[in-house]
């Protein structure tokens, strides 16, 4: 079974500034994947970036990167030059690889509030 | 390429009756995924489902919930009896393949369900 956990509920950032949310999870399994998702207003679950977890460099994605540290089971979402269209429900989550489904597990989400 | 589909978007019904979300996946995919996001928490596996068979049903209630992807037509989620509790936003996901490694999953726009 997998878990993630973020532990900040609420955050806010001022524009341009730089944000940085924080998630642990934790999972038996040896090969998997973790990920950021966006959740707008609208509540469309958008994709901002993924990292799989046999790779030791950081995924970035324009103005998004992570920073995974594999041994902490540490995830965490670093947003540069902070834009007004980034205030949204931050989810992370993974995916565990291999036999069977690929269920994602998602954590309780940060709502970071990016502020003029 | 016209996305993940879900209709409605929004339904209400009185508790004691039936509630029946469609999600048409992706053209090219034949994974589908059910999840269900309750108020201020993030989104729970439900079921995984490939063309005409259930893979992974271990997030599903084992009453008044089932569902179904056929060979022709969308996948639905059947919610029998339904309860307020039931009141959420389902998301459907789909994927071009789940064996083997990791395929992007797409999400709908979701369905909010209101239970009066």
């Amino acid at each position: 079974a997998q878990t993630v956990t973020q532990s900040q509920p609420e955050m806010s950032v001022q524009e341009a500034e730089t944000v940085t949310l924080s998630c642990t999870y934790d999972t038996s399994e040896s090969n998997y994947y973790l990920f950021w998702y966006k959740q707008p207003p609208s509540r469309q679950m958008i994709l901002v970036i993924r990292q799989e977890a046999y790779k030791q460099q950081n995924a970035t994605e324009n103005r998004f990167s992570v920073n995974f540290q594999k041994a902490a089971k540490s995830f965490s979402l670093k947003i540069s030059d902070s834009q007004l269209g980034d205030t949204a429900m931050y989810f992370c989550a993974s995916a565990s690889v291999g036999a069977g489904s690929y269920q994602l597990t998602f954590g309780k989400g940060t709502k970071l509030s990016v502020i003029p | 390429n016209a996305g993940v589909m879900q209709n409605p978007r929004h339904l209400v019904r009185r508790r004691g009756q039936e509630a029946r979300l469609r999600c048409s996946p992706m053209k090219g995919h034949s994974h589908v995924y059910w999840y269900r996001q309750l108020p201020e928490e993030g989104l729970k596996f439900m079921v995984y489902l490939q063309k005409e068979n259930i893979i992974d049903e271990s997030g599903m209630p084992k009453e008044r919930f089932s569902a179904e992807f056929p060979k022709e037509g969308p996948s639905i989620l059947r919610i029998q009896q339904v309860v307020r509790g039931d009141s959420a936003a389902y998301f459907c996901a789909s994927s071009a393949r789940g064996s083997g490694s990791y395929n992007e999953q797409f999400f709908g726009p979701g369905t909010r369900l209101t239970v009066l």
